[in-house]
């Protein structure tokens, strides 16, 4: 059964730093993983999907990359703002999911970013 | 950018009553999702639509939980007994390329 971990479980930093975020997950066979942004109370934002045969993909300040093999994932944030301050989420979709490609989801990092 | 809306945003129901909570998926998207997420703990999976059927459902989604899309364009969960332990942020995705997730109904059941 699929399992998603994410660490650390929450992080506070200071304006400016560039970070990461980690995920890993225990069945290697996926087929895709994607990252989303969560702020407190708020709806799931969509941030960064890497399809299973892709090493990395980025959009603007943020990159995330996959390592299939060793079941890992890490999302970088260069020069951190405090408008980066959210839960992240990793999530992915196994390869044996059919069309239906349910999410299976870690708990999240809660970053903090300090003016 | 195309969108799924959902409504309420918020509601706050007696325990043992009805609620139905509304999306409006993304028009061409084939496969809708509902997912929910008690505060705390990871987001989960409840059922998935495809066709106008729905294609896989987890154990979560008993009998007390239905969906459907009534009229072609908003799909629905309908709780038909509410629990205190349904309290949860509900969200209604679709997907494309990837997901596109609603904004979320966070239900309090008092």
């Amino acid at each position: 059964k699929q399992e998603v971990t994410q660490i650390p479980a929450a992080l506070s930093v200071p304006e400016g730093e560039n970070l990461v975020l980690n995920c890993s997950f225990t069945d290697s066979a996926i087929y895709n993983l994607q990252w989303f942004r969560q702020d407190p109370g708020k709806g799931l934002t969509s941030l960064l999907l890497i399809q299973s045969s892709q090493r990395e993909q980025t959009s603007g300040r943020l990159n995330a990359s996959l390592d299939k093999s060793s079941g890992r994932s890490t999302l970088y944030i260069a020069a951190s703002q405090p408008g980066d301050s959210a839960t992240y989420l990793c999530a992915v979709i196994s390869s044996d999911a059919g069309n239906n490609r349910k999410l299976i989801w870690g708990l999240g990092t809660s970053l903090a970013v300090n003016p | 950018e195309p969108e799924v809306t959902q409504t309420p945003s918020h509601q706050v129901t007696q325990m043992g009553q009805e609620v139905i909570l509304r999306c409006v998926p993304i028009s061409n998207h084939l496969y809708f999702y509902w997912y929910r997420q008690i505060l705390g703990q990871k987001v989960e999976f409840l059922v998935s639509f495809y066709n106008n059927e729905i294609s896989e459902k987890s154990e979560i989604f008993d009998d007390q939980f239905s969906v459907e899309r009534p009229d072609g364009s908003n799909f629905t969960l309908k709780i038909r007994s509410t629990k205190l332990e349904d309290s949860a942020m509900y969200f209604c995705a679709t997907t494309g390329y990837g997901y596109t997730f609603g904004s979320g109904t966070r239900l309090t059941v008092v």
